[in-house]
């Protein structure tokens, strides 16, 4: 199965900071990447699919980058209802994987 | 509106069998994927099985901790997914989550509220 590592596991940050998370794949994915977010006793609500189409109603400060092996998901100014766990997902092949989760918390 | 209703789960022993379900309403239901996901307690999201449209053979994947043991279906002509879970271990404790998909290149796009299986002696 291919392996999805993402980094960091906790982040601590403020309101209107720039956030960034990486999750990095045991061998190339292309571009079949997702980016989820879940808050507790919440269903994950996808954020970002193919490394980086945006979901729509999805706000614009989130965006998706990467290709092949290195992805990362950046939030441009982090809002209270941002405070969440966001977690990667590789769909290039089966068994589907998902990277460990960051937790964003309130600094 | 898109609908996804996880019916079915609840506290059982080792090795003993559960099925869930996936009523589904607001599309139609047969031109789509179905996939099924897991969280256990406190733990990160896990993969757990898919199955196709008829139209792309209706065939089946599964994660390997639940290869031989849990099987998925669906029911067309009631818009409903199942996932038969035998043999279930404790580590299978979890939520699942049914979900739409692959979606115009998204793995999945909506998801139900789950069910929690809790399988303890």
């Amino acid at each position: 199965d291919i392996q999805m590592t993402q980094s960091p596991s906790t982040l601590s940050a403020s309101v209107g900071d720039r956030v960034t998370i990486t999750c990095r794949a045991s061998q190339s994915i292309s571009s079949w990447l997702a980016w989820y977010q879940q808050k507790p006793g919440k269903a994950p609500k996808l954020l970002i699919y193919k490394a980086s189409t945006l979901e729509s109603g999805v706000p614009s400060r989130f965006s998706g980058s990467g290709s092949e092996t290195e992805f990362t998901l950046t939030i441009s100014s982090l809002q209270p209802d941002d405070f969440a766990t966001y977690y990667c997902q590789q769909y290039d092949s089966y068994a589907w994987t998902f990277g460990q989760g960051t937790k964003v918390e309130i600094k | 509106e898109v609908q996804l209703v996880e019916s079915g789960g609840g506290l059982l022993k080792p090795g003993r069998s559960l099925r869930l379900s996936c009523t589904a309403s607001g599309f139609t239901f047969g031109d789509y994927a179905m996939s099924w996901f897991r969280q256990a307690p406190g733990k990160g999201l896990e993969w757990v099985a898919f199955i196709r449209s008829k139209t792309y053979g209706g065939t089946t994947e599964y994660a390997a901790s639940v290869k031989g043991r849990f099987t998925i279906s669906r029911d067309d002509s009631k818009s409903i997914a199942y996932l038969q879970m035998n043999s279930l271990k404790t580590e299978d404790t979890a939520v699942y989550f049914c979900t739409r998909g692959t979606v115009n290149s998204r793995p999945v796009d909506y998801w139900g509220q789950g069910t929690l299986v809790t399988v303890s002696s």
